[in-house]
């Protein structure tokens, strides 16, 4: 089964601040998608980055960019100019494709961030 | 605008009752989901649906049951059977069932079962 790690249970960033969460997961597949997803206080689940494995090129929206290394299996996420609206647990996610119409999503443990003022 | 609605957001429950958790969606996805989160566990998945009138069972579906009889709507019910039900429940849906589409997610549910 493909697993997703987060290794680092909570992390802080000074306002404006670049701050990068890990992220690394499992898998013998070549063919897959990954995503970042990010939960506010409020608890609605929002989606912030997404890389397919067959580009090569990292993924960015705005302020937020992945370092999308394939052989390694990690998948780290950089926010740049940190604002206080990014304090949230952050949750890394690995997609694929099982075959027979179905699929597998498989969540990370989460990152809780703190943005200080 | 479009969105998932789930109702009710806090719900209380006594043990050996079952409950249902309303999800909506406006969005016209074929694909919807029912994931449960505890603190530290990341989200885990119940059951999901790619279509209607089918539905497939995820990680831990035992003690819960769901139903798509329509496009729009996926409850789930939570029943006697589900050992430790008090928890979020959130609800997903998808543009179709495959890997590459992203999740659009509700509000969530607080459950707390006494």
């Amino acid at each position: 089964a493909q697993t997703v790690t987060q290794s680092q249970p909570e992390m802080s960033v000074q306002e404006a601040e670049t701050v990068t969460l890990s992220c690394t997961y499992d898998t013998s597949e070549s063919d897959y998608y990954l995503f970042w997803y990010k939960q506010p206080p409020s608890r609605q689940m929002i989606l912030v980055i997404r890389q397919e494995a067959y580009k090569q090129q990292n993924a960015t929206e705005n302020r937020f960019s992945v370092n999308f290394q394939k052989a390694a299996k990690s998948f780290s996420l950089k926010i740049s100019d940190s604002q206080l609206g990014d304090a949230a647990m952050y949750f890394c996610a690995y997609s694929t494709n099982s075959g027979a119409g179905s699929y597998q999503l498989t969540f990370g443990k989460g990152t809780k961030l703190s943005v200080i003022p | 605008d479009g969105g998932i609605t789930q109702s009710p957001k806090y719900l209380f429950r006594k043990e050996g009752q079952n409950v249902t958790l309303s999800c909506e969606q406006n969005l016209n996805h074929d694909a919807m989901y029912w994931y449960r989160q505890d603190p530290g566990q990341g989200l885990r998945l119940i059951y999901y649906s790619q279509i209607v009138n089918d539905f497939q069972k995820g990680d831990i579906a035992e003690g819960y049951s769901v139903s798509r009889e329509k496009k729009e709507s996926f409850p789930l019910t939570v029943t006697s059977a589900q050992k430790n039900p008090t928890a979020f429940y959130l609800c997903a849906s998808s543009t179709s069932g495959f890997a590459d589409s992203p999740l659009h997610f509700g509000n969530g549910t607080r459950l707390t079962v006494t």
